[in-house]
């Protein structure tokens, strides 16, 4: 079956950096997604992975390892209003989206 | 101007009514989505149409019924409402389906509650 893990809350302190991980098991791959989604607001598209390696924009960066069916979201100088939840979404074969369940990152002051 | 708009945003009926929410996306893209969100906040795909057309029908009750009456709409209808429907609706759209230009758009989400 189709499968997205991802662990269901983290906590760091402002100021930090935080790895959210992922790893995916679908019916062949075209790309990986982030997405970051605010308490009681809709998901916003944060980066796409496809090739391996590491993508970075600003203070988020992502990377890939297809032979490993594995990604993670670095989350760089924290700030509270990046408390959220952060939803990973692997795309299969066929172009559907499968989901994760995300994961709740709280952030202290 | 809202890319992704879809009303009502909130909904509270009792159990057995039909409702509908309406979404409406002005970026010019060619294909729409609902999805439903439930209280462990998996991300479920209900609906997907390209230009009108039904692509996607995941497995859902045939209480629930997309219509598009153009590329920049998708409405859903929901008939005898049941307690289990209480989630909350995402309407989506994006320019392609296909790999990395399916970036999708989200709506504000409308927040079903049935009583």
């Amino acid at each position: 079956g189709q499968n997205i893990d991802q662990p269901t809350e983290m906590t760091a302190t402002e100021g930090a950096i935080v790895q959210i991980n992922c790893t995916y098991q679908t019916s062949g791959f075209n790309g990986l997604f982030w997405y970051q989604q605010h308490a009681g607001e809709a998901p916003t598209f944060l980066s796409y992975n496809v090739l391996d390696g590491l993508e970075e924009k600003g203070r988020f960066s992502s990377f890939l390892s297809r032979s490993k069916g594995y990604s993670y979201l670095l989350l760089k100088e924290l700030q509270m209003k990046d408390s959220a939840s952060y939803l990973c979404a692997a795309m299969d074969s066929n172009y559907q989206l499968i989901w994760g369940a995300g994961t709740k990152l709280i952030i202290k002051p | 101007d809202t890319a992704v708009s879809q009303t009502p945003k909130y909904l509270v009926t009792q159990m057995g009514n039909d409702k509908s929410i309406k979404c409406e996306q002005n970026l010019g893209h060619d294909t729409m989505y609902w999805y439903k969100q439930d209280s462990k906040k998996f991300l479920k795909i209900m609906f997907s149409y390209n230009n009108k057309e039904l692509i996607i029908n995941e497995t859902v009750p045939n209480r629930f019924s997309p219509k598009s009456p153009d590329k920049a709409h998708l409405n859903l209808h929901i008939n005898s409402l049941e307690l289990g429907d209480s989630a909350v609706y995402f309407c989506a759209s994006s320019q392609d389906p296909q790999g990395g230009a399916n970036v999708l758009t989200f709506g504000a989400g409308s927040r079903l509650t049935v009583l």
